[in-house]
């Protein structure tokens, strides 16, 4: 069974500076997808980025951007310059590749609080 | 174009009752996912439903929880029987196509508190 590791339940960062998230994940599958999702206190969840396993660059969306290791199985996010906005919790998601699996397998979340 | 509706927001049972979760997926979109979501925890997968199938219940609680994807109308998860540990925040994802392809978008969720 897949398992999604947060190991950071909290952070907190200044406004403007770089914070790292980090994830860490178990899986005996050579093929799958991982996500960064957020959920701001509006509960709405809000994907952020998505890696591919597969392919070996690292995705990026604007100021976030992923460290993906795989033989380490890690997929930690970045987030640059940050924002009050970016203040939310921080899911990590695996999902295997293939078949009619649709369920994503989330971790317990970072909780984010950007300081001004 | 209006994204994932879930209704309603907030749901309070009193134990024994019955919940009714209902989920409009986004237009155009024809695979729906429901997760649960305890406190201080991630979502957990329930069941992945496409136009009337169910395709993967695996997450689904064998009894009391059951869900459907009608031809027509919004997908349902109902609970029968409540009992305190149902409460928890229940989310709609849907998808277009099978959603390690394709972006699943998250409605805002149902709150529902069991007294």
């Amino acid at each position: 069974a897949q398992t999604v590791t947060q190991s950071q339940p909290e952070m907190s960062v200044q406004e403007a500076e770089t914070v790292t998230l980090s994830c860490t994940y178990d899986t005996s599958e050579n093929n799958y997808y991982l996500f960064w999702y957020k959920q701001p206190p509006s509960r709405q969840m809000i994907l952020v980025i998505r890696q591919e396993a597969y392919k070996q660059q690292n995705a990026t969306e604007n100021r976030f951007s992923v460290n993906f290791q795989k033989a380490a199985k890690s997929f930690s996010l970045k987030i640059s310059d940050s924002q009050l906005g970016d203040t939310a919790m921080y899911f990590c998601a695996f999902m295997k590749h293939g078949g009619s699996q649709g369920n994503l397998i989330f971790g317990k979340g970072t909780k984010l609080s950007v300081k001004p | 174009n209006a994204g994932v509706m879930q209704n309603p927001r907030h749901l309070v049972r009193r134990r024994g009752q019955e919940a009714r979760l209902r989920c409009s997926p986004m237009k155009g979109h024809s695979h729906v996912y429901w997760y649960r979501q305890l406190p201080e925890e991630g979502l957990k997968f329930m069941v992945y439903l496409q136009k009337e199938n169910i395709i993967d219940e695996s997450g689904m609680p064998k009894e009391r929880f059951s869900a459907e994807f009608p031809k027509e109308g919004p997908s349902i998860l109902r609970i029968q029987q409540v009992v305190r540990g149902d409460s928890a925040a229940y989310f709609c994802a849907s998808s277009a196509a099978w959603q390690g392809n394709t972006e699943a978008f998250f409605g805002q969720g149902t709150r529902l508190t069991v007294v």
